[in-house]
This record gives C-alpha cells, structure tokens and sequence, in this order.
C-alpha cells in the first residue's frame, strides 16, 4: 500500500491557461474521487470513478472542467481557461469495492491563480 | 440534501487534557456513515474514526472516542491525553451507505494543542 499520489504537489498558473493534474489511486482500489478544498472550507465533493466510468459529476464541475480515468487507474483532472475563482488545493481519494470503506486521501494539488 | 455542521472553527487544549469537537449533521436517510479526519498542516487527510449509524455503541480507537447520538443528529469526537501532535484541521464528513459513497464535509475545527 503506497498510498494516494498527487501530482503535482503545487501549480502556479496564469489565469486563462489550462491545466492537468493526476491522481494515482491505491492499487487495488476502484473507486476514485476527486474533491475541492478552498481556504477555510471543508472538501468538496466533484465527481467520482468507478473503474473507468465517471458515475456522478457535482454541479461545482464546470463545462471547463474535465475528468477522465482510463483503463480504471489513474485519473487526471483537467481545468480549461483557469479563473481566479479555481485557486484551492484539489484532492483525490480512493476506496475499495465495497464502497463502504474508508477514503484515503493524497496530499493534494495546490491550483494558484496569477 | 445532507449538511454537516461543525460550529467550532477554532479550539485549543492544553497538553494531556481532554477536549471535544463538536459535529452536527442533517439527514433523512437511515443507514449512514460518520468519519472524524485529521489533516495536519500541509500533510494528507487521514482516518480518525469511523462510526456506522446501524451501531448503537459508540466507537473509539486509543485515545479518540465519539458520542454518537443518532436522534439528535450529533457525532462529537473526544481526544483523550492530547498530544502535541494532534495539533490539526479536523473535518467530520457523512457518507450515505447506497450511491456512490461520497463524503459530505463540515467546514473543519483547527485544533491547537499547547504545551
């Protein structure tokens, strides 16, 4: 058990670019989410993975916002023409089959908006 | 739609003593279940405790034990013989036991554990 990797840790960006995170879930796990955390709030859920099929995306993920997880392992999340508005720390999580277990979480993507 | 409520945005303790953060939840659904996480600073978020809502006894884990009360929607977290290393953000999530499983975060108490 390696854990839930996020890459990167941090990304600085102009506003208007696009950019990509990835999310590499425990190994044997299926589920996969993916959560917004801003200053001061608690995470926030935007869309989850079952396998390869994105089963439920939040109203909080935009027409500029886009996830994908092919084959069932890792995910990215991709953000087109950033706004101020996106600077928080995206997480992601993982969680076996039962869906009932706990989430484990990665350190985060910290998203700064120039 | 479910809410978690954490009415406590800051709370200290001193060392060795006991202290209780307080977590609030709304729901019409049964069958549920209640996380405490921790997330130090700049550090990944990690399991405290979990509590199934179809178990009447309250769950604990060493030092950190919850009061579960199911009626008035309550799930507090207690942390015995505080440690330095306690000091964290700690968020009390709802899951629903059907769907996809997702949690539904309070807005988090940081805890401030002084020597």
């Amino acid at each position: 058990d390696t854990g839930v990797s996020q890459d990167p840790r941090h990304k600085i960006t102009k506003r208007g670019q696009n950019v990509t995170f990835r999310c590499d879930p425990i190994s044997e796990h299926n589920r996969l989410y993916w959560y917004r955390q801003t200053l001061g709030q608690g995470p926030e859920f935007l869309t989850y993975f079952q396998n390869e099929a994105q089963l439920e995306k939040s109203r909080l993920l935009s027409d500029r916002f886009s996830a994908e997880r092919p084959k069932g392992s890792f995910s990215t999340l991709e953000i087109q023409r950033t706004e101020q508005g996106d600077s928080a720390m995206y997480l992601c999580a993982s969680s076996p089959g039962q869906g009932r277990q706990p989430q484990h979480f990665g350190d985060g993507t910290r998203l700064s908006i120039l | 739609a479910q809410t978690v409520t954490q009415s406590q945005p800051e709370m200290s303790v001193q060392e060795a003593e006991t202290v209780t953060l307080s977590c609030t939840y709304d729901t019409s659904e049964n069958n549920y279940y209640l996380f405490w996480y921790k997330q130090p600073p700049s550090r990944q978020m990690i399991l405290v405790i979990r509590q199934e809502a179809y178990k009447q006894q309250n769950a604990t884990e060493n030092r950190f034990s919850v009061n579960f009360q199911k009626a008035a929607k309550s799930f507090s977290l207690k942390i015995s013989d505080s440690q330095l290393g306690d000091t964290a953000m700690y968020f009390c999530a709802f899951m629903k036991a059907s769907g996809t499983y997702k949690y539904i975060f309070g807005t988090g108490t940081r805890l401030k554990v002084l020597a």
